[in-house]
Parts: structure tokens; C-alpha cells; sequence
């Protein structure tokens, strides 16, 4: 399956400032999910957001998504040491059921 | 949310053996279940999707002489790593959907992966 690519691979920030990350895919998706990953844990769901929305809000989380580019984006305002983590995009692939993650963004948050 | 166990949560084994690692839906039926794997700092990749029942349909790229994919019940998938060998050390997750969960827009459930080391 092909990957979708997210940016940026690493961000640094400190503790309270907000934190961007970017998602590209590749194939007609029906939902776009990110998610949480603590090193060598399992994945944690974060939020999902159907193709037919554009913005969707969660707690201290906001995400983004543009169909016409195929482009989302995740918002993490305020963010504490414990948000440090990688995090992984992943679309459901229309008719397959399968999610393709995209190649993840590694943010560390600074106490 | 629907719970997916998964085990062994570590396992190392010698080269040339097989390890086989199960993934159960513990409160719903499972009708599809995903196997992935992750190799450090990178991302998750399908290797196989099984649907219960019948046999599983593999990524390009994925052996299915060498990664086995036993899905007979609709609460328990397997997959086992036959001749293991150093390169085939990583980290597998899977993921189960059922009839409960069937619906497109429903986050997909995981187990806790399995890190297998194979020296």
C-alpha cells in the first residue's frame, strides 16, 4: 500500500506552545485517523474525522482536513511533556477497510 | 471502545524458529482483522488482512509461506512467523473490525503489538 507522508519527521517545542503536524495521502479515503504512539507501546486513537468534514475538535486537539489536496493537519495547543510521542495519520482506504499510516511525526515537548 | 488482545506482548526467539502470536476481540465478533508491522522509528505497514473463514489476502511484498495467517474463529486471528530470522524482528499489531464496528467511520481497534526479537 503506498504511504502517506506527514511533516514534519521531528518537533521540538516546549511545554505550552502549540504543535503542528501535516498529512498527505495518496488514495480516496473515507475517514482520515490519527493517532498516538509512546515508544514501543501500541497505539493510542486520538480523533477521527469523516471526508465529508473539514474541521473537527477534541479536547486540546484540532484537526484538519482538506480532501481537494489531500492534505489533514493535527493541532496540539498547549502542550505538556507527556504529549511527547510519535504520531501517525492514517486513512481508510474507500471499499478496503485498511488504514494506511502515513510515515509519522516524532514530537518531543520540553518541560 | 471494543477491546483487541494481543500476545505475547515481547517474545525472543533463536533464529529458525517459529513464533506464533494471537490477536483476540474480546467483546465483539471479528469478521476482519489487519496485521501490521512497524520496524523501529519507522511506520506501520499492512502485511495481511483476514477475513474469518477464508484465506488471507497478503500485501505485495508479504510471504505467505512465511507469515501465516489463521483467522478460524470470529474472535481469534493468528499469525505465525515461520524460520525466523533476524531481519524478520519488529514490532506486529493488529487490528480487528466486526459487526458491531463494521461501519466505515468507526476508529479502527488494536491490540497492544507484539515486539518479537529474533537472535
Amino acid at each position: 500500500s503506498q504511504q502517506g507522508e506527514e511533516d514534519p519527521q521531528a518537533l521540538s517545542i516546549q511545554e505550552g506552545e502549540n504543535a503542528t503536524m501535516n498529512c498527505s495521502y495518496k488514495t480516496s479515503i473515507n475517514n482520515l485517523q490519527w493517532y498516538r504512539q509512546n515508544s514501543g507501546r501500541g497505539l493510542v486513537h486520538l480523533i477521527l474525522i469523516r471526508s465529508n468534514e473539514r474541521e473537527k475538535h477534541s479536547g486540546r486537539l484540532r484537526v484538519t482536513l482538506d480532501t481537494s489536496k489531500k492534505s489533514s493537519s493535527l493541532l496540539i495547543t498547549a502542550s505538556r511533556a507527556a504529549d511527547t510521542a510519535s504520531y501517525f495519520c492514517a486513512g481508510m482506504d474507500t471499499g478496503r477497510r485498511a488504514l494506511t499510516f502515513g510515515s509519522g511525526t516524532r514530537l518531543q515537548v520540553q518541560p | 471502545g471494543a477491546v483487541v488482545s494481543q500476545h505475547p506482548s515481547r517474545v525472543i526467539c533463536k533464529s529458525g524458529t517459529s513464533v506464533k502470536i494471537e490477536c483476540r476481540s474480546l467483546d465483539f465478533q471479528a469478521t476482519t482483522m489487519f496485521w501490521y508491522r512497524q520496524f523501529p522509528k519507522q511506520s506501520l505497514m499492512l502485511m495481511a488482512t483476514s477475513n474469518e473463514g477464508s484465506k488471507a489476502t497478503y500485501e505485495q511484498g508479504v510471504e505467505k509461506d512465511k507469515f501465516l495467517i489463521n483467522h478460524a474463529s470470529l474472535t481469534l486471528s493468528t499469525l505465525t512467523v515461520t524460520s525466523a530470522h533476524p531481519e524478520d524482528s519488529s514490532f506486529y499489531i493488529c487490528s480487528a473490525r466486526g459487526l458491531k464496528t463494521s461501519t466505515m467511520n468507526t476508529e479502527a481497534f488494536f491490540g497492544q503489538g507484539t515486539r518479537l526479537t529474533v537472535v
